[in-house]
């Protein structure tokens, strides 16, 4: 079956503007997460949504970033008001359960690269 | 606050060596810790995912141990291939959430 799939691939946006990044987990899965990678770093987490709520958006580094799931399937996460500094890669991963589950791994997307000019 | 490290940072070898990498994290209460793989401008393909009630999983050429108590686990790569040049990334699911704690990872290059 199809894997977690993201898009677009790259993003080039100039400082100021408002950016949308969707991601489409793997069908079924009812937990998805956010992360955010900076060049020579680790995955960063942002938000973590089991179904079409937000049960964790402890992540997100201001209010400029917010994240919505409203059917429990697609997300997309949302940034306003870009800064050179929301350069990244955004990764997008999904499991098939997320909270009471304890052994739930996660699948990763192959990311969005974001460059604020 | 969980923090993990992997050690080293870089590691270059010749084909067909064994090789370890080590990952280690402050705290020892997790569900469990997972290795991926990152190959450079790509997502992370997931290796191995160990339970915190488990010592050791295997995928053939790999071999991933965890010291819980200690707060450590190690990745082994056996008869290592210029295939297996990537990005080598640890992460611990703490006890208290969901989401993955990473490490900075370990960049591998194995020469033929």
């Amino acid at each position: 079956g199809a894997g977690v799939s993201q898009t677009p691939s790259n993003k080039v946006t100039e400082k100021g503007k408002y950016v949308e990044l969707r991601c489409d987990p793997i069908s079924g899965h009812t937990a998805l997460y956010w992360y955010r990678q900076s060049l020579g770093q680790g995955p960063e987490f942002l938000i973590y949504f089991q179904g079409t709520g937000a049960a964790d958006d402890s992540g997100l580094p201001n209010d400029r970033f917010f994240a919505v799931r409203p059917e429990g399937s697609v997300s997309t996460l949302k940034i306003q008001r870009t800064e050179r500094g929301d350069s990244a890669v955004y990764l997008c991963a999904s499991s098939p359960r997320g909270a009471g589950g304890s052994y739930n791994e996660q699948f990763f997307g192959p990311g969005t690269r974001l460059t604020v000019l | 606050k969980q923090e993990v490290t992997q050690i080293p940072a870089a590691l270059s070898v010749p084909e067909g060596e064994n090789l370890v990498l080590n990952c280690s994290f402050t705290d020892s209460a997790i569900y469990n810790l997972q290795w991926f793989r990152q190959d450079p401008g790509k997502g992370l393909t997931s290796l191995l995912l160990i339970q915190s009630s488990q010592r050791e999983q295997t995928s053939g050429r790999l071999n991933a141990s965890l010291d819980k108590s200690s707060g450590r686990s190690t990745l082994y790569i056996a008869a290592s291939q210029p295939g297996d040049s990537a990005t080598y990334l640890c992460a611990v699911r703490p006890g208290y959430g969901n989401k993955l704690v990473f490490g900075a990872g370990t960049i591998l290059r194995v020469k033929s």
